[in-house]
């Protein structure tokens, strides 16, 4: 089975900066990978799949990156409704179908 | 517009039993395989169950395997998980979830419904 490790556990950023989260497979999952949101009391929205394309209107600062084993998450600019926590996703291998990482929370510093 | 409503949660003693059901609307149920993913308090996202547009292949997480049971009803637009010998630790929001055929992600999801196993 594939694990996914997400780092960091927690990132603290100040509104307006660039946040940087990472996502490590621990076998290759080519460009099968999917990034979500989940903010509290929601249910998860997918961001990002195929390693690198924004899903159905999901604004231009997040951007994804990577191949195979290692990959980002990048929010160009945090705006206040991006506080929320981010969870990556591999559907490269299954089952089991979606293997997902430990989340990234990212708060407000 | 895509819709997933799940309901059927709620409080049941440990060893009991509880069904789930997903409505599914805005789209053609039948040509999209789904799942169900839960989620602890407090904790990350874990997949339980997927299922086959058809029905005909179903998968289970390790967890669950032996207790849980999957199914739809497509000309329902419906989606179901029967879960019996049921545990404290299977407490959490569960979520249905639609993916598309082959290598895809969960596109939509439900709002989710609370299971409390607790005595």
């Amino acid at each position: 089975e594939i694990v996914m490790t997400q780092s960091p556990a927690t990132l603290s950023v100040s509104p307006g900066e660039r946040a940087t989260l990472s996502c490590r497979a621990s076998q290759s999952v080519s460009s099968n990978l999917a990034w979500y949101q989940q903010k509290p009391g929601q249910a998860p929205r997918l961001l990002i799949y195929g390693a690198s394309t924004r899903a159905t209107g999901i604004p231009a600062r997040f951007s994804g990156s990577g191949s195979g084993t290692e990959f980002t998450l990048t929010i160009s600019s945090l705006q206040s409704e991006d506080f929320a926590v981010y969870y990556c996703q591999q559907y490269n291998n299954w089952p089991p179908k979606g293997t997902f990482g430990q989340g990234t929370k990212v708060e407000i510093k | 517009e895509v819709q997933l409503v799940e309901s059927g949660g709620g409080l049941v003693q440990p060893g009991g039993s509880l069904r789930l059901s997903c409505a599914a609307s805005g789209f053609t149920f039948s040509s999209y395989e789904m799942n169900w993913v839960r989620q602890a308090p407090g904790k990350g996202l874990e997949w339980v169950s997927y299922i086959s547009s058809s029905g005909s292949t179903i998968y289970y997480a390790d967890s669950v395997k032996g207790r849980f049971t999957i199914s739809r009803d497509n000309a329902k637009n419906s989606l179901y998980l029967q879960m019996n010998s049921l545990r404290a630790e299977d407490t959490a929001v569960y979520y249905c979830a639609r993916s598309g055929g082959g290598y895809a992600p969960f596109d939509y999801w439900g709002q989710g419904t609370l299971v409390t196993v607790s005595s």
